[in-house]
């Protein structure tokens, strides 16, 4: 059974980079579409980007300029970065398996709160 | 940009039947943009339930379905529980990998 958990500073500091790490227990890496989706409170899903093990990415257009999503295939784990914060990158951080021949995404992390702030 | 559209709540009785659905701010939802759905309660992950259009994710209930109904995808809870109330979500996927989230529709079971 694939499980999906998130890591990294609970507290980041504005106009500093948040960085998470999304390890995948249960299931290799190397198949499939992984990547990232956040939640501002009390607001809805946002798509961030996705990652395939190959290095081939998409980002979210409105995010691109700030966003990295990295993958590490020996230690199963993929990564965000994401620059230059603001208030307005506070948010809950979902990693995600994204299955892209079926358009859905099948497995969820618990999701890891980042806030921004000084 | 695209715009997925969502009720922003609903109500439904318990035991009643509600539709959600989820449109494009211009054109049309088709299968081709593989609409799928998740269900969210309060401080929890998402979870799946529908995708390509009707398919039913691995253990959730029968009143849960997915369809097409004339421009927009929808999703129909027949015979809602109060354990139902959740928000709800529709996703579609633009087949360039880009993935884009409706903002939600807050279903209250009362």
């Amino acid at each position: 059974q694939v499980q999906l958990q998130e890591s990294g500073p609970g507290l980041v500091k504005p106009s500093e980079t948040l960085s998470l790490t999304c390890t995948v227990s249960g299931y290799s890496i190397s198949s499939y579409y992984w990547g990232w989706i956040r939640q501002p409170p009390g607001k809805g899903l946002e798509w961030i980007g996705s990652i395939h093990h190959s290095g081939s990415t998409y980002y979210n257009p409105s995010l691109k300029s700030r966003v990295t999503i990295s993958v590490d295939t020996s230690k199963n784990q993929f990564s965000l970065k994401v620059n230059s914060v603001t208030a307005a990158d506070t948010a809950v951080y979902y990693c995600a398996r994204f299955y892209l021949d079926r358009g859905v995404i099948t497995t969820w992390g618990q999701g890891t709160l980042v806030t921004v702030s000084s | 940009q695209t715009v997925v559209t969502q009720e922003p709540s609903f109500s439904v009785s318990p035991g009643g039947t509600v539709i959600l659905t989820c449109g494009l701010s211009s054109g049309s939802v088709s299968p081709s943009y593989y609409p799928s759905w998740y269900q969210q309660t309060p401080g929890q992950a998402p979870r799946t339930l529908i995708y390509t259009t009707s398919t039913r994710s691995s253990g959730v209930p029968d009143r849960f379905s997915g369809s097409i109904l004339g421009n927009k995808a929808a999703l129909t809870i027949t015979g809602a529980q109060a354990d139902d109330e959740s928000d709800y979500y529709c996703v579609l996927y633009m087949s360039s990998g880009i993935w884009v989230f409706g903002g939600g529709t807050k279903l209250t079971v009362l």
